[in-house]
């Protein structure tokens, strides 16, 4: 298994600011998924992040909006660029163990005023 | 891409009486399914899997079965508690191509 410290668990952040949410995992993983899930909704993937090369980016999501740092088999960064209300979200990294099991963060809930 | 259907998205069920949750997914090339439980203001926890290999799987209260013809798979619970109240999400994932697929998830209500 695996345990990722996610923070910050909230924020309240300001139109036009960037917030920067980072994730920790307790051993080395190849693969790191950033996720944005609405309330009462589903997980929608961001991108994925892996060590030493560029995040793969879904449909809807550009790297200038969510740039996403992975310097080493244990860290990743998101950030959230010129906020809008309509970011307001919550945000979850997780990482998979042997191509497999995910295991979450505990999400960083965001409110864009 | 695949496309994974979840039902039902709310159920509600007397504490002790068993609960059934369905998956269906579109690609044939997945095979490994993930349930996940959620709980308020916190992220999804893995409580239990399946590979395409396998046609059931059981952990103490849990099970999940899977009928790959038909590509639909299912999270059992048996006995359940209040403290099973949640939201769960199924997944399908092929491990050849990186991502999963998430379901829109059902929240479970167990009354005491």
């Amino acid at each position: 298994s695996a345990v990722i410290s996610q923070k910050p668990s909230r924020d309240i952040c300001q139109r036009g600011t960037s917030l920067t949410i980072q994730c920790q995992v307790d051993s080395q993983v190849t693969m790191m998924f950033w996720y944005r899930q609405q309330p009462g909704q589903s997980l929608t993937l961001i991108a994925t992040a892996n060590q030493g090369s560029e995040a793969t980016y879904e449909s809807g999501f550009v790297i200038d909006k969510f740039p996403i740092s992975r310097p080493n088999l244990t860290f990743s960064t998101l950030t959230v660029s010129n906020m809008s209300p309509e970011d307001s979200s919550i945000y979850l990294c997780s990482a998979e163990i042997q191509n497999t099991e995910a295991f979450f963060g505990q999400g960083t809930r965001l409110t864009v005023v | 891409g695949e496309n994974v259907e979840q039902h039902p998205s709310t159920l509600s069920v007397q504490e002790g009486d068993s609960a059934v949750i369905k998956c269906t997914y579109s690609d044939s090339a997945s095979n490994y399914f993930p349930w996940y439980k959620q709980e308020l203001g916190k992220g999804p926890q893995l409580i239990i899997d399946i590979r395409s290999n396998v046609g059931e799987k059981k952990d103490q209260r849990i099970a999940v079965t899977l009928n790959k013809t038909a590509k639909h798979f299912s999270l059992h619970i048996t006995e359940t508690q209040p403290e099973d109240s949640a939201v769960y999400f199924c997944a399908a994932k092929n491990t050849n191509a990186g991502k999963s697929t998430f379901g829109d998830g059902t929240t479970l209500t167990v009354k005491p």
